[in-house]
């Protein structure tokens, strides 16, 4: 079964530019997740989807970040404009509700974003 | 790869000897919490969960341990591999909430 899909794997861009990052979460999962991971901050939550809809954004540093998910099997998180602070490894993860309470979370293999 | 942070506690065990890794977690309404294992340049692996109705559970060589009382995870990894060195994080939620808290994690080396 394939996993959490991510991409690009590696993104090195400049100050100021937009960066776009990818994920198709695995089938028949109705949560995502994206979180954020750098050494000084660990890893921390930015946003999460439930059915397609963003359910708890209050992890998201600022305007300059966003997230869509159009749907069930795809999800986007965009920075415009990007600055070097934003570099680090980006996850999404995604989970199934289909069972009463809290469920694993699958993670993908991650973007390390790399802002000059 | 990436590396999870410079200044994580490290646990450094000679290969099969058991090792112990713990947890403490705040929030006290917390009822699932997970092990994750991360290695170099790859995102975090489910290992096993355990939800607070339960205070043991016993994975494949693993087994998590779970004291509400004084709100302590703790990992406990048998005979313990080579292949078992990577960052080690617990993480909790709550019933209702799907996101997860992430402890800060800890390094494990397996010495050969």
């Amino acid at each position: 079964d394939a996993g959490v899909i991510q991409s690009p794997r590696h993104e090195v861009t400049e100050m100021g530019q937009e960066v776009t990052l990818r994920c198709k979460p695995i089938s028949g999962h109705n949560s995502l997740f994206w979180y954020r991971q750098t050494m000084m901050r660990g890893l921390e939550l930015l946003i999460y989807f439930n059915n397609n809809v963003p359910i708890d954004d209050s992890g998201m540093p600022e305007d300059r970040f966003s997230a869509k998910m159009p749907n069930a099997s795809f999800s986007t998180l965009k920075i415009q404009p990007s600055e070097p602070r934003d570099s680090a490894v980006y996850f999404c993860a995604s989970s199934s509700t289909a069972r009463t309470g809290a469920d694993t979370q699958y993670f993908g293999p991650g973007t390390r974003l790399t802002v000059l | 790869g990436e590396s999870v942070g410079l200044h994580l506690p490290t646990l450094s065990v000679q290969e099969g000897d058991n090792s112990i890794i713990n947890c403490a977690y705040s929030n006290s309404a917390s009822d699932y919490f997970i092990w994750y294992k991360q290695e170099s340049g790859k995102g975090p692996q489910f290992i096993i969960d355990i939800r607070s109705n339960m205070d043991k559970r016993q994975g494949q060589r693993v087994t998590v341990l779970l004291n509400k009382t004084v709100k302590h995870l703790s990992l406990q990894i048998a005979a313990t591999q080579p292949g078992d060195s990577a960052v080690y994080f617990c993480a909790e939620t709550y019933t209702g909430r799907r996101a997860l808290t992430f402890g800060s994690g800890t390094r494990l080396q397996v010495q050969p």
